[in-house]
């Protein structure tokens, strides 16, 4: 089974700043399959990206997503006040789904 | 705009069932597969279970594997999530999501707002 390892755990940055997360598989993995996620406190998960880099209807362009093989990242170019959540990373392999950990993006 | 809306939940002892309801509302339920997926206090997301969009295919994450099942009524747009002898461990929110497939991409693009399970004596 294949796992996905998130860093860093916290990210602590100012309103307006870049963040950069990072999703590590633990081997290749298509990225066709690889899934990025918002959730805020007491709310469902929201998808953001799919397919590593197509954003999800909706979703600003504020965030991209990046990468291939092993190593993937979701990027938020200028951090608006409403992006201060947990993004989770996800991987769809043959009849089974696997999260990472989480990165939460705190306000500094 | 998609509905998913769980229901089920509550306080159950530990060896006893709960069964969860996912009803679906604003798209062609029946030509969709779902998900079932839950977080427990404070931890991450994990992947429960799924189920074609006409049944034929169900896949169990090994931690529920032989206590869970999942199935769909698609005449009554509705999802289900049975739980036999439950765990302390178990205990979580549980969400029920839409599986998508668009061209070699696959994703989870609708997510209900949960139910909680809590499993105690």
């Amino acid at each position: 089974e294949i796992v996905l390892t998130q860093s860093p755990g916290t990210l602590s940055l100012s309103p307006g700043e870049r963040a950069t997360l990072s999703c590590r598989a633990s081997q290749s993995v298509s990225s066709s399959h690889l899934a990025w996620y918002q959730q805020k406190p007491g709310q469902a998960p929201r998808l953001l990206i799919y397919g590593a880099s197509s954003r999800a209807t909706g979703i600003p362009d504020r965030f991209s997503g990046s990468g291939s093989g092993t190593d993937f990242t979701l990027t938020i170019s200028r951090l608006e006040p409403e992006d201060f959540a947990v993004y989770y990373c996800q991987h769809y392999g043959t009849s089974s789904w696997t999260f990472g950990q989480g990165t939460k993006v705190e306000i500094k | 705009q998609v509905q998913l809306v769980e229901s089920g939940g509550g306080v159950v002892q530990p060896g006893r069932s709960l069964r969860l309801s996912c009803a679906a509302s604003e798209f062609l339920f029946s030509t969709f597969g779902m998900h079932w997926v839950r977080q427990a206090p404070g931890k991450r997301l994990e992947w429960v279970a799924y189920i074609r969009f006409d049944g034929s295919e169900k896949y169990y994450a090994d931690s529920v594997k032989g206590r869970f099942t999942i199935s769909r009524d698609n005449s009554k747009n509705t999802l289900y999530l049975q739980m036999n002898s439950l765990r302390a461990e178990d205990t979580a929110v549980y969400y029920c999501a839409r599986d998508r497939i668009t061209g070699t991409t696959r994703y989870f693009d609708y997510w209900g707002q949960g139910t909680l399970v809590t499993v105690s004596s």
